[in-house]
């Protein structure tokens, strides 16, 4: 079946530091990726995605780049703001189910940004 | 811009009393999801909705559970009997065909079963 590992939370930083989340996926046939964000008593949102192998999603700051070698889809950011403090989930939809394409989701990891 | 909205956003219920969560997806979506995700724990996919009937659905949605869209617009998850173990936030989510498109997720209904 389909997983998403994700490194394990909390992560604390200093505000301006360099973030990365590791996350890696087994999955059967060629899924598309997703990292999302909830922020604190908040849903879920999308923060980026990509569909295919070698794509790279971007926005607000955070960069991922699929990895069918390492199947692997790291978050990265530059340089953190306190904004960005909230729990981040790696996940995975391969539409593989008739009618659905369900997500997968990774444990979350909780950001936490200090000035 | 269009979104998901769930009623209620928090809901007390009385361990064996039966709850309807509420959902009402993006108008021109035509799938429609449940997840739920208890305290600190990950997101759980519950049950996919697609062509007005059940396309997939987790080990978790056994017969206590239960999905519908009753009139075209909204699309409901019935718990029939809670019980405690049930306490978590649902979402709510629906996306578009097209393979890769994001899901929509909405706000969450926080359920508390006491």
């Amino acid at each position: 079946g389909n997983s998403v590992t994700q490194m394990e939370g909390p992560v604390t930083l200093s505000e301006e530091a360099f973030l990365t989340i590791n996350c890696t996926y087994t999955a059967t046939g060629y899924p598309s990726l997703f990292w999302y964000v909830q922020y604190p008593g908040e849903g879920l949102q999308l923060l980026l995605k990509a569909t295919k192998a070698d794509d790279k999603g971007s926005n607000k700051g955070f960069e991922a780049t699929y990895r069918k070698e390492t199947t692997s889809f790291h978050l990265e950011k530059g340089s953190v703001q306190v904004s960005d403090s909230a729990v981040y989930f790696c996940a995975l939809s391969d539409g593989s189910g008739a009618g659905s394409y369900q997500l997968t989701f990774g444990k979350g990891t909780k950001l936490s940004v200090i000035p | 811009e269009p979104e998901v909205t769930q009623t209620p956003s928090h809901q007390v219920t009385q361990m064996g009393q039966e709850v309807i969560l509420r959902c009402v997806p993006i108008s021109n979506h035509l799938y429609f999801y449940w997840y739920r995700q208890i305290l600190g724990q990950k997101v759980e996919f519950l049950v996919s909705f697609y062509n007005n009937e059940i396309s997939e659905k987790s080990e978790i949605f056994d017969d206590q559970f239960s999905v519908e869209r009753p009139d075209g617009s909204n699309f409901t998850l019935k718990i029939r009997s809670t019980k405690l173990e049930d306490s978590a936030m649902y979402f709510c989510a629906s996306s578009d065909r097209v393979r890769g498109t994001e899901a929509f997720f909405g706000q969450g209904t926080r359920l508390t079963v006491v």
